[in-house]
C-alpha cells in the first residue's frame, strides 16, 4: 500500500497570510494526488485533484503542485472560511490512501 | 444539487452485522462509481469500498475484505454497505461518496453516519 505522510499536523496562521501543507508518498504516484477540506457540520470538500487541477468551485487562492512522491497544497491570502482540516489522498492505485491530516487554525 | 444521505448506523456488538444505506439524488446514479469512506473518532480518513456502475466490480482494502460487502440498486439510486463480523476498530463515521467519471477521487460526500461497535 502507498503510505501518505502529511505535514505539518497543525498549523496556525492569520487571515491574509499564506500557508503550505506537504504530502509525501511512499512511492511514486505520478500526478495522482488530491486535497480535501473537512469542516464540522459540512460535507467533505474536494479541492484539488491530479496534483494541481482545481475542482469546480475551488477558489483560485488554492493551488497544488508536485509529482512523483512530493506534493504541496498552498493557500494564499487566507480567508476565515479556510480554517479547518485538510487531507491529501493518492488516487493512483488501490487501495486509495489518505494522509493523516493537517489542522489549520486561526492564530 | 447532488445529495448523499446515509442511514442505518448505530450501536452494535462485536461479531454482529449491520447494513448501511445511502440515498443518492441530484445526478444519474447509475452512471457513477460509488464508494464508502470511514473516519474513526479523532482519526483520519480511510477508504472502505468502491463499486462500479453496474455493481459487477467491487474493491476493498485488506482491513475489511471478506467482512464488508458494497452493493447498489440503480433503480432506487441507493448504495449499501453490509458489514459482518464487526470489530471495535470498525467504530467510525461512515461516509458515502461519489467517484467522478474516470477518476478515483471523491467529488461529493454525504454527512456521514456513526457506527459504534461495543459490548
Amino acid at each position: 500500500d502507498v503510505q501518505m505522510t502529511q505535514s505539518p499536523s497543525n498549523l496556525a496562521a492569520s487571515p491574509g497570510e499564506s500557508v503550505s501543507i506537504n504530502c509525501k508518498a511512499s512511492k511514486s504516484i505520478s500526478k495522482y494526488l488530491a486535497w480535501y477540506q473537512q469542516k464540522p457540520g459540512k460535507a467533505n470538500k474536494l479541492l484539488i485533484y491530479s496534483g494541481s487541477t482545481l475542482q469546480s468551485g475551488t477558489p483560485s487562492r488554492f493551488s497544488g503542485s508536485g509529482s512523483g512522491t512530493d506534493f504541496t497544497l498552498t493557500i494564499r491570502n487566507l480567508e476565515p472560511e479556510d480554517f479547518g482540516l485538510y487531507y491529501c489522498q493518492q488516487h493512483n492505485e488501490y487501495p486509495f490512501t489518505f494522509g493523516s491530516g493537517t489542522k489549520l487554525e486561526i492564530k | 444539487e447532488v445529495q448523499l444521505v446515509e442511514s442505518g448506523g448505530g450501536l452494535v456488538q462485536p461479531g454482529r452485522s449491520l447494513k448501511l444505506s445511502c440515498a443518492a439524488s441530484g445526478f444519474t446514479f447509475s452512471n457513477y462509481y460509488m464508494a464508502w469512506v470511514r473516519q474513526a473518532p479523532k482519526k483520519g480518513l480511510e477508504w472502505v469500498a468502491t463499486i462500479s456502475t453496474s455493481g459487477s466490480r467491487t474493491y476493498y482494502p485488506d482491513s475489511v475484505k471478506g467482512r464488508f460487502t458494497i452493493s447498489r440498486d440503480n433503480a432506487k439510486s441507493s448504495l449499501y454497505l453490509q458489514m459482518n463480523s464487526l470489530k471495535s476498530e470498525d467504530t467510525a463515521t461512515y461516509y458515502c461518496a461519489r467517484h467522478p467519471h474516470s477518476s478515483y477521487v471523491f467529488d461529493y460526500w454525504g454527512q456521514g453516519v456513526m457506527v459504534t461497535v461495543s459490548s
